[in-house]
């Protein structure tokens, strides 16, 4: 089945600097890549996502690239601020008939240090 | 905005009761699915529902069954809680759309503890 591996499990910035997040997966048809959000003591909350049919897509400071040749993809945030400090989750799904279930990387715990 | 909401923030129960953790969702979605969240390992699927009656295992569906009665409903069920299900449960919805992958929209989360 699917697997993915998320890097670094933890990340220290300063704030203005940039953090880049990867993860790799090992199902090649595997399609839909979201990423997730999760403040301390809150839901996982969805930032971004990417299909397999684009490389990048760009939503302010926040990017994901797409290498499908590679099975690896990544989150890139710039000019960090203390309010992106979270777990940040990486995650992989295929098409399944009638469905679509993710798997989820183990988490990075992202810290901005103003 | 979808609103998923999960009945107990917080739960203590006693090893060998059956515990119920219910999710209600308010947007129709026609996929419900049930996590446990423990540091370093991620979430980790237990069990989904992709239609009313109807349930699939996860990756780790062991000491655990699901009931999906209504659409808007999705029950996780401890048959025998045990301590080694201490833990947070998250719940979650997504929307049915053809042959497209929809985001998973999630609960507050449960967080269980087993005495």
């Amino acid at each position: 089945g699917e697997n993915v591996e998320q890097h670094p499990s933890t990340l220290s910035v300063q704030e203005g600097d940039s953090a880049v997040i990867k993860c790799t997966y090992s199902d090649s048809a595997s399609n839909y890549f979201p990423w997730y959000k999760q403040e301390l003591g809150k839901r996982p909350q969805l930032i971004i996502d990417i299909r397999s049919n684009v490389g990048e897509k760009k939503d302010q400071r926040i990017a994901v690239t797409l290498n499908k040749t590679a099975k690896h993809f990544s989150l890139h945030i710039t000019e960090t601020q203390p309010e992106d400090s979270a777990v940040y989750f990486c995650a992989a799904s295929k098409r399944e008939v009638g469905y679509n279930k993710l798997i989820f990387g183990a988490g990075t715990r992202l810290a901005v240090h103003p | 905005d979808v609103k998923v909401t999960q009945s107990s923030r917080y739960l203590v129960k006693r090893t060998g009761e059956k515990v119920f953790l219910e999710c209600v969702q308010d947007m129709d979605h026609e996929n419900m699915f049930w996590y446990r969240q423990d540091p370093g390992l991620g979430l980790r699927l237990i069990y989904f529902s992709y239609d009313v009656k109807m349930k699939e295992k996860g990756d780790i569906p062991e000491g655990y069954s699901v009931s999906r009665e209504k659409k808007e409903r999705f029950s996780l069920i401890l048959e025998s809680a045990s301590t080694n299900q201490t833990s947070m449960y998250l719940c979650a919805s997504s929307l049915e759309q053809g042959l497209s992958n929809q985001p998973q929209h999630f609960g507050d989360g449960t967080r269980l503890s087993i005495l």
